[in-house]
């Protein structure tokens, strides 16, 4: 089974400053990962997602992740905060045991970014 | 891209009374729709899975008599809350699986 662990439940960093998000996961089977950010009575919005291709994966809104199999982990990075990045994010891992195509997600407890202007 | 329609946004009901919320893929077609519970400021745990035309699975702890799903078309898939009480107040939000799991907005159901 899978799981994922976000490490720190609320990131706050100043405006300008890098933003680092941990997320470690653990599978018994190749991951397919996602990180997913959600602002207050919203849905979750895709920022970038890891399916076995390059480790060094681009998402939308400056954001980035690497896949590092020997730490088993898939940490968000973003070289510089806006006060719009303060939100919920989610990192997920899918089930690829659930077959066919269509995969569970089994996502962490969730990281809250606050920006301080 | 691909989006998920989901309807009510917020809803106020009285206990003992049932609600139905609606997810509708507008572009694309929805095989299979997951259906998340998400408390205060937790995480997602997933309710169940329903595909197209057949019966909804279930998570363990999750009781299918309460929350009905329904997925009659490749485009609607339903969520009905039966006889709510306040427990069941909460944040619902759907998701499809395509191109990385495309989430509906989500609905805010309250039960007074």
């Amino acid at each position: 089974a899978q799981s994922v662990t976000q490490l720190g439940s609320h990131v706050s960093v100043s405006e300008g400053a890098l933003v680092l998000l941990r997320c470690n996961y653990s599978s018994s089977v190749p991951p397919y990962l996602f990180w997913y950010v959600q602002y207050p009575n919203q849905g979750l919005q895709l920022l970038l997602k890891y399916t076995s291709a390059a480790t060094l994966v681009k998402g939308i809104n400056g954001f980035e992740a690497e896949f590092k199999k020997s730490e088993t982990s898939f940490h968000l990075t973003k070289p510089s905060a806006h006060m719009s990045d303060a939100a919920e994010y989610f990192c997920a891992v899918s089930d690829q045991s659930s077959g066919g195509s269509n995969y569970k997600l089994t996502f962490g407890k969730g990281t809250l970014l606050t920006v301080n202007p | 891209g691909a989006v998920v329609s989901q309807h009510p946004s917020r809803v106020i009901c009285k206990s003992g009374t049932s609600v139905k919320i609606e997810c509708r893929s507008l572009d694309f077609q929805a095989t299979t729709m997951f259906w998340y519970r998400q408390f205060p400021k937790q995480s997602l745990m997933l309710m169940a899975t329903s595909n197209e035309g057949s019966k909804a699975t279930y998570e363990q702890g999750v009781e299918k008599d309460k929350f009905l799903i329904n997925h009659a078309s490749l485009t609607l898939s339903t969520l009905t809350v039966t006889s709510a009480h306040p427990e069941d107040s909460s944040f619902y939000i759907c998701s499809a699986a395509y191109y990385g799991y495309t989430f509906g907005s989500g609905t805010r159901l309250t039960v007074v």
